[in-house]
Formats: C-alpha cells, sequence, structure tokens
C-alpha cells in the first residue's frame, strides 16, 4: 500500500517562530487532507489540498502532486498550536493513510 | 448539526467481552469510516462505507465487524475483545466516497481491554 511518511517527528518551538513540516507519500493521490489534533485528542480538519497552496490566517500549504510531497507552513506560532499534525492521503481505491505525525510543542 | 457523534466516549471490556462502539452522522454524507489510534501512531483505517449497504475492509480489519443500515450510522463491533485492541478509536464521515471531499472526525472512544 501507499507509504506515507512525515518530517520531522518532533518539533519544539519558541512562541512567534516560523515552522515548516513535511509529508511524503509515495503513490499518486486524489485527496491529501492536514489535521491538527489537539492536546484533547480531538482532530481538526486544517486543509483539503490535493494540489497548489490554500492559506488560513498563519498557516498555509503546498502540495506538489507530481513530486509526493506537501508542506504545512506555521507562521508567528502560539502556544496553542501545539499538538500533532497529521497528513492524511486517499488513493483513488477510496482507502485513507495516515501518516505518524509531527508533534509540535510551542513554549511560551 | 451534530455532526459526528460516538459512543461512549470511555469503555473499559474484559478479554472476550463483545461490545459495538455507535458512530452517528446529521450531515446526510455517504463516506462513513472507522479508525484507530494506538499511542505515538497515526490513524489506521479499520472498515469503511461508501454508502448505505456497502461496507469495506481497511488495512486493519482483523477482529472487527461493520454494518451500514442506514446513511446516518455505522456501528464498530468487537466480537470478542484482545488486549491488542486497547485503543482509540475515530469515527469519519465525509459527502461522498472520501476522494474529493474533507474528512469530519468524531470526538473518539477510548477503549481499554483487560
Amino acid at each position: 500500500g501507499i507509504q506515507v511518511e512525515q518530517s520531522p517527528p518532533d518539533l519544539i518551538l519558541q512562541e512567534g517562530a516560523n515552522s515548516t513540516l513535511r509529508c511524503n507519500f509515495s503513490d499518486s493521490v486524489n485527496n491529501l487532507q492536514w489535521f491538527h489534533q489537539n492536546p484533547w485528542g480531538q482532530l481538526i480538519n486544517l486543509f483539503y489540498i490535493p494540489s497548489g497552496t490554500k492559506q488560513n490566517g498563519r498557516l498555509s500549504a503546498t502540495t506538489v502532486a507530481t513530486e509526493r510531497y506537501s508542506l504545512l507552513y506555521i507562521s508567528s506560532s502560539q502556544t496553542t498550536d501545539s499538538g500533532v499534525y497529521f497528513c492524511a492521503v486517499v488513493t483513488n481505491a477510496g482507502k485513507s493513510t495516515f501518516g505518524d505525525g509531527t508533534t509540535l510543542t510551542v513554549k511560551p | 448539526n451534530a455532526g459526528v457523534t460516538q459512543t461512549p466516549k470511555f469503555q473499559v471490556l474484559k478479554t472476550g467481552q463483545s461490545m459495538t462502539l455507535q458512530c452517528a452522522q446529521d450531515m446526510n454524507h455517504e463516506y462513513m469510516s472507522w479508525y484507530r489510534q494506538d499511542p505515538g501512531m497515526g490513524l489506521r483505517l479499520i472498515h469503511y462505507s461508501v454508502g448505505a449497504g456497502i461496507t469495506d475492509q481497511g488495512e486493519v480489519p482483523n477482529g472487527y465487524n461493520v454494518s451500514r443500515s442506514t446513511t446516518e450510522d455505522f456501528p464498530l463491533r468487537l466480537l470478542s475483545a484482545a488486549p491488542s485492541q486497547t485503543s482509540v478509536y475515530f469515527c469519519a464521515s465525509s459527502i461522498s466516497g472520501g476522494l474529493q471531499e474533507t474528512q469530519y472526525f468524531g470526538p473518539g472512544t477510548r477503549l481499554l481491554v483487560l
């Protein structure tokens, strides 16, 4: 099956810093999403981005489907950004695969 | 809309017991799925459904059964619980097929099998 690799596995930032999270995938996908899992375990949709670039406030994402990677940018990080960021892909067979996530800790 | 709801929030089972995790959505979504999340890992797909009456296996289906008799409900059954099934279970839904749509997740069910 398709492989999804996220890097880095852990990231510690000082409040106000910027960061880039990466998601590599091993095959063509129909759908790619970024999620944030907060410290209470809730999964929150950030972006649906099978290709191109999207921005939402301090967050933006870019997917280069032909090169099989996606990037999530967090600017001016805040302590509330802490949690685990997951990349998930869906192939044309309809099955979704998650990466193992990047755990982000933002210190005040 | 309540979105995606899951019950119970927490459950403790003894090995060999059976139970059903409930999942419901009120958004008229065709696509529903179940995932498990083990500590330090991403979510792994257990079963999914592209519509009422249609289900299929995901990455880790063994030990779990599902059915989809209505669009709204997608219960997950553990027939004989094992300690390896201790995990957090998430249900998700999307408008159609899961291919081109955002998935929405329920709050999760934390299951401990002793």
